[in-house]
C-alpha cells in the first residue's frame, strides 16, 4: 500500500515551454499533497503545499505564476512549470499525505513519496 | 518548525548494524519522529515513525531518548541497498515536512 506515482518520470523540453507534471496516490486518498524541487547533490526543497479543492500555499521565493499546481480530487495532483528555462531543470518530487485514520495508517500524518520527475530544459 | 541535526555522513560495513543519530532539542510535545530515506534518483523511502516509544518495523527500530532531545535509527544488518541519504524529520499536527540535509550512509562491501 501507499504507492505515489509521478508522470512523466523524466523530460525534455525546449526553453520556454511549459510542462505538466502528474502526481497521483494510487492506493490511499490524500487530502494534502507537497511539491518538492531538488538539485544535485543538494537535499529536498518544499515548493509548495496544496490541499484538494483549495488553492496551493507556495513556500517563500517560489513564483506561484511560474510553477501552478492544481490539486483537482483526492488522489490527483498536477504540477505545471510554464515558460520553463534551464535553471529550472530539477529533479521534482510530489508527496502525498495520508489522512489519518484510513485504514493501514497510524495517524501520525506520515508521508509517501513519488519516484520523481527529472526535468531538463534546453 | 523545530530543527533537527545529523552528521552529514556515516560508514558501515555490510553485514553490520549502523545506528544514525539524530538531535532534536527544540522538539514539542505533538511532534512526532519521523524517519526517511532517498536512495539515488528516487523519491525519499518512508522509514519509520515515533512519538515516545521505541518502535520497530520490518525496516528499521527507531529508539527515542526519554527527554525525546534525540533519537536513533537502527539498521540491524547494513546491506549495500541501504546505502542512502536518510532524513531525521519532526511533524507535527500534519503540517509541512522540511527537509534538512540528511546523513548520507556508506555501506562497505
Amino acid at each position: 500500500g501507499a504507492v505515489v506515482s509521478q508522470h512523466p518520470s523524466w523530460v525534455i523540453c525546449k526553453s520556454g515551454t511549459s510542462v505538466k507534471i502528474e502526481c497521483r496516490s494510487l492506493d490511499f486518498q490524500a487530502t494534502t499533497m507537497f511539491w518538492y524541487r531538488q538539485f544535485p547533490k543538494q537535499s529536498l526543497m518544499l515548493m509548495a503545499t496544496s490541499n484538494e479543492g483549495s488553492k496551493a500555499t507556495y513556500e517563500q521565493g517560489v513564483e506561484k505564476d511560474k510553477f501552478l499546481i492544481n490539486h483537482a480530487s483526492l488522489t490527483l495532483s498536477t504540477l505545471t512549470v510554464t515558460s520553463a528555462h534551464p535553471e529550472d531543470s530539477s529533479f521534482y518530487i510530489c508527496s502525498a499525505r495520508a489522512v489519518p485514520g484510513t485504514s493501514g495508517f497510524h495517524g501520525a500524518y506520515e508521508q509517501y513519496f513519488g519516484p520523481g520527475t527529472r526535468l531538463t530544459v534546453t | 518548525d523545530a530543527k533537527t541535526t545529523q552528521p552529514n555522513s556515516m560508514e558501515s560495513n555490510e553485514e553490520e548494524p549502523v545506528h544514525l543519530p539524530c538531535n532534536h532539542s527544540t522538539i514539542s510535545g505533538t511532534d512526532y519522529i519521523h524517519w526517511y530515506r532517498q536512495l539515488p534518483s528516487q523519491g525519499p523511502e518512508y522509514v519509520i515513525h515515533g512519538l515516545t516509544s521505541n518502535v520497530n518495523n520490518r525496516m528499521a527500530s527507531l529508539a527515542i531518548a526519554e527527554d525525546r532531545k534525540s533519537s536513533t535509527l537502527i539498521l540491524h544488518r547494513a546491506t549495500l541497498r541501504d546505502a542512502a541519504v536518510y532524513y531525521c524529520i519532526l511533524n507535527t499536527g500534519g503540517f509541512k515536512t522540511i527537509f534538512g540535509a540528511g546523513t548520507r550512509l556508506f555501506v562497505k562491501a
